[in-house]
Formats: structure tokens, C-alpha cells, sequence
């Protein structure tokens, strides 16, 4: 069974642009999860989707937008892009959502550097 | 206490040695706490989810314990050999925002032969 499928893995921008990430969830999943990792710090979480619709957000900016799709697949967008939002950038799926008492399953990120 | 923190920051072990490590997290509204290990280029894994006071889990030769009244955590792994040196990270969430998870700066761990 396919785990949780990221990409692309690495990614490269310039400041100001736009960048798209791609997260496919464990079959049967209905929750994903976006946190964004920066070097030295936990997972800072930015957005919890279940069964298409947002249930949780974290302190992110406006510029941070991300949405669900019919099969449970997800994209967090990220817009004007500042040298901060550099990190890698995990997704994690889970059986259940609302209720994160359940365990999660993460894939392997994207790194994005933004220049 | 309103973040997660860990600690130490990173611990180097001798192998065959025991140790553990701390969580601590807000104790108020508290919902659910998670430890995770990260090995570098992996994924993260999930170790262990825990919602009840005095919960204590085990898996192989880690094992955790659960204060939820006074908001902290314990990893515990027995006889530390080299493939446990990973990054452990402990995640909680709570009543009042139960689908933000907050996770903490972890603890690396570094086993030495």
C-alpha cells in the first residue's frame, strides 16, 4: 500500500512568486493535514482538511491557502512568497479528522527554497 | 504552560544504555498527546497517541506515561541501540481547538556504538 505521496519533493522560487504543493493521502484517508517545518523548530501547523471542507487553521498568513479534493488528494498554494516561507513542507493523512486522537501518517515533504 | 517543550534539546546515549525524555504541555482543555520518531530523511512516525491520565503505552523497547493533570509526558527507551538515534517529537492538542496539533521542538537523540 502506497503511503503518503508529496510533491514535488524539492522545489526552488524566487521571492514574490506563487508555488503549489501536492499531497496524496493513505487510500481510505478522508483527513490531510499541512505543517510547515523550519530547521531547529517542531512542525508548525497551517491547515487540517476533512472530507473536503477546512476544519482547523493555524496562525499563517492569508497568503497560505489550501483545499481538498473529491478523492481526499490536497494542495496547500502559497502566494507572494517571502524568503521565510523557505522550509519543508509536510502533509499528513489521517483515518478521521476532527477528533486528532488519532494517529496521523506523514509523508516525506517538500522542501521549498524560496531565493 | 501554553507551548509544547521538550527536553533536552539532544542527548547522546552510549548504546545499551538506557534514557528518557520530557513533553510538557498545556494541562488545560487538554484532548490528546502524540510522540513521534523522525529519522532523518524519513518520514515522521507515529509512536504513540494518548488521551487518558496515567496512560502508559509500550511498543517493543520505548515505552511512554501520561500526566495529563499536570501536563507532561515521558519517553522512555530501554536498551538504546543505534537504529533508535532519530529526532523524537511529542504533539498535543486541546478541547478548546481540537483540530490544531502543537508540536514541540523535539528531542534528537544520537546513539553511540
Amino acid at each position: 500500500d502506497a503511503g503518503v505521496t508529496q510533491s514535488p519533493t524539492h522545489l526552488i522560487k524566487t521571492r514574490g512568486q506563487q508555488v503549489t504543493l501536492r499531497c496524496s493521502p493513505i487510500s481510505g484517508h478522508k483527513s490531510v493535514s499541512w505543517y510547515q517545518q523550519v530547521l531547529g523548530q517542531g512542525p508548525q501547523f497551517i491547515f487540517q482538511y476533512y472530507e473536503k471542507e477546512e476544519r482547523g487553521r493555524g496562525n499563517f498568513p492569508d497568503r497560505f491557502s489550501a483545499r481538498q479534493f473529491p478523492n481526499y488528494s490536497s494542495e496547500l498554494n502559497v502566494n507572494a512568497l517571502l524568503l521565510g516561507d523557505s522550509a519543508l513542507y509536510l502533509c499528513a493523512s489521517s483515518l478521521v479528522g476532527q477528533s486528532l486522537n488519532t494517529e496521523a501518517f506523514f509523508g516525506q515533504g517538500t522542501r521549498l527554497t524560496v531565493v | 504552560i501554553l507551548n509544547v517543550e521538550q527536553s533536552p534539546q539532544s542527548l547522546h546515549v552510549q548504546e545499551g544504555d538506557s534514557t528518557n525524555f520530557t513533553c510538557s504541555f498545556p494541562s488545560s482543555n487538554f484532548y490528546a498527546l502524540h510522540w513521534y520518531r523522525w529519522e532523518t530523511a524519513k518520514s515522521p512516525e507515529a509512536l504513540f497517541v494518548m488521551t487518558l491520565n496515567g496512560d502508559e503505552k509500550k511498543k517493543g523497547r520505548i515505552s511512554a506515561t501520561l500526566n495529563t493533570k499536570e501536563g507532561y509526558s515521558y519517553l522512555y527507551i530501554k536498551g538504546s541501540q543505534p537504529e533508535d538515534s532519530a529526532t523524537y517529537l511529542c504533539a498535543s492538542t486541546r478541547y478548546s481547538s481540537a483540530s490544531k496539533i502543537i508540536f514541540g521542538s523535539g528531542t534528537r537523540l544520537s546513539i553511540r556504538p
